[in-house]
């Protein structure tokens, strides 16, 4: 059974930074793809971020582009979200998901709240 | 990254059938078979109900299809259920510059 578990998500203030983890398990992690998707209050889904399987390259939603940096470890089977110069927008539930570009978003974790407020 | 344009509801009584429309346009949802559908019941995480603009994963009921034409793509449901309450999203790949962009998201009511 693939499992994805998020973690980090907290209350942070304006212009903070924030590292989310997803740990996997069940799947052949690095030979998965690996996105960030959110989801702010009562609103709709956002994709974030993607990093191919092997971290060579990655792709980044307008809103997020030089402040967010997707990144894995294939060893220990983990994605990374670094988020910096965070602002009030960017409070939402993150989910990390599995990502193929013939299937979509296959696999999703629960998801993570980030909270972005003073 | 233009959202995919989707009703922001859609009702139906038990046992009938419904269709949710998503409309994107030539560069992302009408240049690619590549749409996928997305069930979220309330705080409960999204799962994919149809990829490749048609197909079904594993365990997902037959009483949900999908099908494209031009720049609109469509998911019907068939035999409304009262789980089918929940909200859908459609999302398409939209080329390795935007990658992917979701719909706006549509509330099912099952009256």
């Amino acid at each position: 059974e693939v499992q994805l578990l998020e973690s980090g998500g907290d209350l942070v203030q304006p212009g903070g930074s924030l590292r989310l983890s997803c740990a996997a398990s069940g799947l052949t992690f690095s030979s998965h793809a690996m996105s960030w998707v959110r989801q702010a209050p009562g609103k709709g889904l956002e994709w974030v971020s993607t990093i191919s399987s092997n971290g060579g390259t990655t792709y980044y939603a307008d809103s997020v582009k030089g402040r967010f940096t997707i990144s894995r470890d294939n060893f220990n089977n983990t994605v990374y979200l670094q988020m910096n110069s965070l602002r009030a927008e960017d409070t939402a539930i993150y989910y990390c998901a599995e990502t193929t570009v013939t299937k979509g978003f296959t696999y999703w974790g629960q998801g993570t709240l980030v909270t972005v407020s003073s | 990254q233009s959202a995919l344009t989707q009703p922001a509801s859609v009702s139906g009584s038990p046992g009938q059938s419904i269709t949710i429309s998503c409309t994107g346009t030539s560069s992302d949802l009408g240049s690619y078979n590549l749409v996928s559908w997305y069930q979220q019941h309330p705080f409960k995480a999204p799962k994919v109900i149809i990829y490749g603009v048609s197909k079904r994963p594993s365990g997902v009921s037959d009483r949900f299809s999908g099908s494209r034409s031009g720049n609109t793509a469509s998911l019907t449901i068939s035999g409304l259920q009262a789980e089918d309450e929940a909200d859908y999203y459609c999302c398409s790949y939209a080329g390795s510059a935007t990658f992917v962009v979701f719909g706006g998201g549509t509330k099912l009511t099952v009256l």
